[in-house]
């Protein structure tokens, strides 16, 4: 099975902080990608990365940034985080050589910035 | 504006009845992807069907089955038959161009499914 795995379930951080969310898929997936979700909003892309060391911005990619040094791992950073990105932040990957290419979710990694 | 809309912030339904959940969605490429996903209360994604744009059928995987009417934009998730586990948020996604284009999805905003017993 594919296994995307975040490293923190949850996390309390304080106003103007960095914070690192890593995530790590062992499939061998191409594509890896950063969404956050919140109420009323569904799920809205960040940033994307088609291989090692590239980077696309989603919709909301202020205030974040992103670090893919190998194929495996993904990292979202907010260098100063606000108290207005407190959120449930989900990691995904798949396989490009796929026709349907679902996404494979991590557990998410719940964010409150205080 | 919006690409993928679900119009059904919250939804009931007895047990085993069946249940339709609405998305409709826009876009002018002629190619694309429309997924369901399930999000129990713990939290993690499920991914439950897929349909391409040039799929002839629905898809069908198990209870679920996805009503594809390309001209009115919309893929509905019907569920068969449903259980007390089917409770949880489901959401609706597209995929603008084939995979190997990109493979990023659009979600909608979601329905929270409620099963009655």
């Amino acid at each position: 099975d594919v296994k995307v795995t975040q490293s923190s379930r949850y996390l309390v951080k304080r106003t103007g902080e960095k914070v690192f969310l890593e995530c790590v898929q062992d499939m061998d997936h191409e594509n890896m990608f950063w969404y956050r979700q919140d109420p009323g909003l569904g799920l809205r892309l960040i940033y994307f990365s088609y291989d090692v060391k590239m980077k696309e911005k989603g919709d909301i990619p202020e205030g974040y940034s992103v670090s893919r040094e190998k194929k495996e791992r993904f990292s979202l950073i907010l260098e100063s985080a606000s108290t207005n990105q407190t959120s449930m932040y989900l990691c995904a990957s798949s396989f490009r050589r796929r026709v349907a290419g679902e996404l494979f979710f991590g557990e998410g990694s719940r964010l409150t910035v205080l | 504006a919006q690409k993928i809309t679900q119009t059904q912030p919250g939804m009931f339904v007895q047990e085993k009845e069946a249940v339709t959940l609405d998305c409709t969605y826009d876009t002018s490429d002629p190619s694309y992807g429309l997924f369901w996903y399930k999000q129990p209360s713990s939290g993690e994604m499920i991914f439950l069907i897929y349909q391409g744009s040039y799929d002839q059928q629905n898809a069908t995987e198990g209870r679920y089955s996805l009503n594809f009417q390309k001209a009115r934009k919309s893929a509905n998730l019907v569920i068969s038959a449903s259980q007390l586990g089917d409770s949880a948020m489901y959401f609706c996604a597209m995929r603008e161009g084939r995979n190997n284009q990109g493979g990023k999805l659009i979600f909608g905003q979601g329905t929270e499914l409620s099963v009655k017993p």
